[in-house]
């Protein structure tokens, strides 16, 4: 199983461009979420996908959309990047029911805006 | 969400016992607590879930007093590869997505 995997792992954008981030994940997974970790701090949460179909904002949406493709898919959307979004982003998933839980992490794309 | 306070950075010399502490004051009752390490340029990993008492895995130590306001992960005879952030997180699983919010994390450097 190659768990979550994460592309492009890198992009440089300059202001204004769009792009999409893919995510997927091969554990049948219900739950996927995007976070953002910028430089010495600890992850935000952008969006959730607590199941397919399903998409809620996190801490930190503005900005940003989202796409829950499919149960393995989740990608996430900058329609106007801004210098702002630089950062590094991962995908994440997980199993949803139950005690307990655990995520799941990508490798992570590291994006340059300029 | 519960908010967690930890060391900002540890330093440790390779063989000992680390143990990092975390506060949680407002922890609910549904809650459960996860430890996750970062290394540079990778994603947080799943070290170790606890909901009260001990719990242990092949690579970690919980302990959880009864309170449950803190935990203390405890990593047995560390080597220059647990050199590493940690992070405590405390949520709970509702409506199919896990609450949780990441702190800045515990950044420990093993010293050979």
């Amino acid at each position: 199983n190659a768990g979550v995997t994460q592309t492009p792992k890198f992009q440089v954008l300059k202001t204004g461009q769009s792009m999409t981030l893919q995510c997927a994940q091969d554990m049948n997974h219900n739950s996927m979420y995007w976070y953002r970790q910028d430089p010495g701090m600890g992850l935000r949460l952008i969006y959730y996908s607590a199941s397919e179909g399903t998409t809620d904002k996190g801490e930190v949406p503005n900005g940003y959309n989202v796409s829950r493709l499919n149960k393995r898919e989740f990608s996430l959307r900058l329609e106007s990047a801004a210098p702002s979004q630089t950062s590094v982003y991962f995908c994440a998933s997980s199993h949803s029911g139950g005690d307990g839980y655990e995520q799941y992490f990508g490798p992570g794309t590291r994006l340059t805006v300029t | 969400l519960a908010k967690t306070t930890q060391p900002i950075s540890m330093d440790s010399y390779e063989g000992q016992e680390v143990n990092i502490t975390c506060s949680h004051n407002n922890i609910a009752t549904n809650d459960y607590i996860t430890w996750y390490q970062q290394f540079p340029s990778q994603g947080p990993r799943f070290i170790i879930q606890g909901y009260k008492t001990k719990v242990t895995n092949e690579v970690a130590s919980l302990f959880i007093p009864a309170d449950r306001k803190s935990s203390t992960l405890s990593l047995p005879r560390v080597s220059l590869s647990d050199t590493a952030v940690y992070y405590c997180l405390v949520g709970v699983q509702s409506g199919g997505y896990q609450k949780v919010t990441f702190g800045t994390g515990t950044k420990l450097q093993v010293i050979p």
